[in-house]
């Protein structure tokens, strides 16, 4: 069981706005920044979000990231068929025995 | 460009070791930690640790501590994860990502990705 929790599943059709949780605690999201990955099947993560909101260079505006206490989210708005893949949250965590944590993945379906 | 490397797939039996590579370029090595991911067969991501480009430290995951070992060689620019006392459920695909280790730039390149499979 993953210290970040995320929906299992989510769905929309093209064109909607999706949104995709990440809740944590004090510990983690409430102390770090959270970063989100896309994947695809067969290949590696990619970097979706970091810093809580900020897009790497080739990432289309469609995504966006927030944070507000323990808890993170990430928005996909004009979705698209290509979207549909698994997204994870991340973050530090600095209790006793620390480090990174993944949230345990959200697999979009786009209807 | 910045490109992460990995090493060719890999088949031990139960209780060896495994050492994966990752070959980094395109960038000043030393300026930039790695981490180590690993995703089991349909599960998700696991973290499994951090090394730093620049001074070697490394934080591993509680569950792995005692088993895995992170170095890198400057000389190189290559990272390496070496894991042992290798179980079933070390069946996985291992990743190498620039970044991380609590950096605010996340892990922004990913290697290729090494599937290591522990069977008898």
């Amino acid at each position: 069981q993953s210290v970040l929790t995320q929906p299992p599943s989510a769905s929309g059709t093209p064109g909607q706005r999706v949104t995709i949780s990440c809740s944590g605690s004090n510990s983690n999201i409430g102390t770090n920044t959270v970063d989100w990955y896309q994947q695809l099947p067969g290949t590696a993560p990619k970097l979706l979000i970091y810093g809580n909101n900020q897009r790497p260079s080739g990432v289309p505006d469609r995504f966006s990231g927030s944070k507000s206490g323990t808890s993170a989210s990430l928005s996909i708005s004009g979705l698209q068929s290509e979207d549909e893949a698994d997204y994870y949250c991340t973050t530090w965590d600095d209790s006793l025995n620390g480090g990174g944590i993944f949230g345990g993945g959200t697999k979009l379906t786009v209807l | 460009q910045v490109q992460l490397v990995q090493s060719g797939a890999e088949v031990k039996q139960p209780g060896a070791s495994v050492k994966v590579s990752c070959k980094a370029s395109g960038y000043p090595f030393t300026s930039y930690g790695l981490t180590w991911v690993r995703q089991a067969p349909g599960q998700g991501l696991e973290w499994m640790g951090w090394i730093s480009g620049y001074n070697g430290k490394t934080k591993s995951a509680e569950k792995l501590q005692g088993r895995v070992t992170m170095t890198t060689d400057t000389s190189t620019t290559t990272a390496y994860m070496e894991l042992r006392s290798l179980r079933s459920d070390d069946t996985a695909v291992y990743y190498c990502a620039r970044g991380g280790g609590g950096s605010y730039l996340g892990m922004d390149y990913w290697g290729q990705g090494t599937q290591v499979i522990v069977s008898s």
